[in-house]
């Protein structure tokens, strides 16, 4: 089946660890975002990409990275900068910027 | 630039009743609108969407949203609430122009009381 693939579901990280969360798509869209989710604030767009080999900052960039080496993969590296990491990650991905966007399930990272 | 605007960060129906669920965009340009539902720990779903053509939109579970210019709303509805329709419910915009992002509102927790 065609869709978006997020892993892990749950991860856990000690503080001044650097983490990955994985991101793959078979939709062969172009456009890929990751945005983060804290309860009543919404979704906040952390990075997106239009195509493979760039990508840009979105609201929250910062302690956050992000790399677009293949248009299936878009990965985020959770830095040791990032002040408040604990939350929702969900990744999606669209056809182009402006069309229906198709998300993951998501992956709740805790700092311990 | 675009934007929407939610009415309501908490709504609760009843079961069996109307629920309604409110959304206002601004944009300088004919928007792109859709609706999204998202249930506990997963992630968000499209419901339904508006480009062109046919105001009323009819999507998945029984909802529906109407696209009306004039009063620059997308909202949706539901004849009929069920216990299974409480989640979160995101409206967004974007427009024609294939390079800008689809803007997400800051979304409606439904609460459906039995």
């Amino acid at each position: 089946d065609g869709g978006i693939t997020q892993s892990p579901k749950y991860l856990f990280r000690k503080e001044g660890q650097n983490v990955t969360l994985s991101c793959e798509q078979n939709l062969n869209h172009d456009a890929m975002y990751w945005y983060r989710q804290d309860p009543g604030q919404g979704l906040r767009l952390i990075y997106y990409s239009q195509i493979v080999n760039d990508f840009q900052k979105g609201d929250i960039a910062e302690g956050y990275s992000v790399s677009r080496e293949k248009k299936e993969s878009f990965p985020l590296t959770v830095t040791s900068a990032q002040k408040n990491p604990t939350a929702f990650y969900l990744c999606a991905s669209s056809r182009q910027m402006n069309t229906e966007a198709f998300f993951g399930q998501g992956t709740r990272l805790t700092v311990v | 630039a675009q934007s929407v605007t939610q009415l309501g960060s908490h709504v609760s129906v009843s079961e069996g009743a109307l629920v309604l669920l409110r959304c206002n965009y601004s944009s300088s340009v004919p928007p792109y609108l859709f609706w999204y539902v998202q249930y506990p720990n997963q992630g968000l779903q499209l419901l339904l969407k508006y480009t062109t053509g046919a105001t009323l939109v009819k999507g998945i579970n029984g909802f529906e949203a109407e696209f009306k210019k004039s009063e620059t709303s997308f909202h949706l509805t539901k004849p009929s609430a069920h216990m299974s329709d409480a989640a979160e419910y995101f409206c967004a915009v974007s427009i024609m122009e294939r390079d800008d992002k689809i803007i997400f509102g800051k979304g409606t927790r439904l609460h459906i009381l039995p």
